[in-house]
């Protein structure tokens, strides 16, 4: 069974920092392209990052760029997401998924990062 | 960056019958070297995360009931559930993964009349 479990999401004071986990298991990790998608509460869903599969290409929301950094250890089917600078605008749910192509074919079950003084 | 728009923003509709979801991308996400709709649906029920419903703007993904349909290509694209059922009450979400930052519409809610 494919699971994907996000960890790490807390309550933090803007300019502050937080480091998100996703532990993956039920499928072959190093053959997927990894993401970070958000969504704020009670609102849409918002793509964040992806990394490729070997962790050589990464991308990001033009929002989070140099503040976030994507990453992932292949040797531990886990994926991690270094947020610093925090903002209250970065609120969210934040979700791991994988793809191959592009659309998102298993997502986690979100980590709650509330951004508030 | 490609924006995404649904319509409507919501509809209510009876047991069994059809419901429609219309999306438009403001760009075209047809790659003509392969010839596919880089265009995704997601349903997402109250309390859990997105499930992929659609891949390719038509695939049906495995294990979804075949009363979820998606068509269109281009710029214009449309999901239909061609009888509803009271567990398809849920936010359906199109995607274009045609290029990076990848870009959601903003959610069709959809409940029983």
């Amino acid at each position: 069974e494919v699971q994907l479990v996000e960890s790490g999401g807390v309550v933090v004071q803007p300019g502050g920092s937080l480091r998100l986990s996703c532990a993956a298991s039920g499928f072959t990790f190093d053959d997927y392209t990894m993401h970070w998608v958000r969504q704020a509460p009670g609102k849409g869903l918002e793509w964040v990052s992806l990394i490729s599969w070997d962790g050589d290409s990464t991308d990001y929301t033009d929002s989070v760029k140099g503040r976030f950094t994507i990453s992932r250890d292949n040797s531990k089917n886990s994926l991690f997401l270094q947020m610093n600078s925090l903002r209250t605008e970065d609120t969210a749910l934040y979700y791991c998924a994988s793809s191959r192509w592009g659309y998102f074919e298993y997502w986690g079950q979100g980590t709650l990062v509330t951004v508030s003084s | 960056d490609i924006v995404m728009t649904q319509s409507p923003d919501s509809l209510a509709v009876s047991l069994g019958e059809r419901a429609t979801i219309n999306c438009k991308s403001s760009q075209s996400v047809l790659y003509s070297s392969n010839n596919k709709n880089y265009l995704t649906w997601y349903q997402q029920k109250p309390g859990q995360p997105p499930k992929l419903l659609i891949y390719w703007a038509s695939t049906r993904e495995s294990g979804v009931p075949d009363r979820f349909s998606g068509s269109g290509s281009g710029t214009d694209f449309t999901l239909t559930i061609s009888s509803l059922q009271a567990e398809d009450v849920a936010v359906y979400y199109c995607q274009q993964y045609y290029y990076t930052p990848f870009t959601f519409g903003p959610g069709t809610k959809v409940d029983i009349k």
